[in-house]
């Protein structure tokens, strides 16, 4: 079964738009890691975030910024004020305590048109 | 200085070649791992090692063969190659499970992968 799911596989947007990622997980542990990675199409996996499941606050750096909602298990992306940089694929990905791996949700392919 | 690096970037072979992928960190992390991703960007692990140890092997064909000389180094071989290996390889380091403190979802930090054609 997906464990993240990534239900928007491609969003386009004018520059300057804002645009949200949207991450829905799953999980029956009560320990684990959100994390978030940028995929340029220069092809290397950037690391954005990592969140664990005791942390709730949300994070903003920079045009980015993160909303975490255990009450219904999304950990979402928001970029905002978007730039023709923004443009790449972006991976939401869930640790579960002590597993070794992470498992990634399919992507969203961002396009930012200028 | 480059923190996971991984060699060659790009490799295209015949079907039913050997070859192997090479896999460095220089971050002094525990844990190396292998991960798939697919011609529709799917991100998917192969093997984690902890301490040069297989931790994780995650169905994946017996002629795929991680071997970690050391903690630093994960290479990955693969035999008789098919069409279907097609794709590109990531390695990726962590300090999961690390030391005493035995830290678990630590950040995993990805080389620049290696793409694979198989013909």
């Amino acid at each position: 079964a997906q464990k993240v799911t990534q239900a928007q596989t491609e969003i386009s947007v004018v520059e300057k738009e804002d645009v949200t990622l949207d991450c829905v997980y799953e999980t029956r542990d009560t320990t684990y890691y959100l994390f978030w990675y940028k995929q340029p199409p220069s092809g290397e996996l950037v690391f954005l975030i990592r969140r664990n499941s005791f942390d709730e606050q949300n994070e903003i750096s920079g045009r980015y910024s993160w909303n975490f909602q255990k009450s219904t298990s999304s950990f979402n992306f928001t970029i905002t004020a978007s730039q023709v940089v923004d443009s790449a694929v972006y991976f939401c990905a869930l640790s579960e305590d002590g597993d070794y791996k992470l498992s990634f949700g399919a992507g969203t392919t961002v396009t930012v048109r200028a | 200085d480059t923190a996971v690096s991984q060699t060659p970037k790009y490799l295209v072979t015949q079907m039913g070649n050997d070859k192997s992928i090479k896999c460095e960190q220089n971050l002094g992390h525990d844990t190396m791992y292998w991960y798939k991703q697919d011609s529709k960007k799917f991100l998917k692990i192969m093997f984690s090692y902890n301490n040069k140890e297989l931790i994780i092997n995650e169905t994946v064909p017996n002629r795929f063969s991680p071997k970690s000389p050391d903690k630093a180094h994960l290479n990955l071989h693969i035999n008789s190659l098919e069409l279907g290996d097609s794709a590109v390889y990531f390695c990726a380091s962590s300090q999961e499970g690390g030391g005493l403190a035995q830290i678990h979802g630590d950040t995993q930090y990805f080389g620049p992968g290696t793409r694979l054609t198989v013909l």
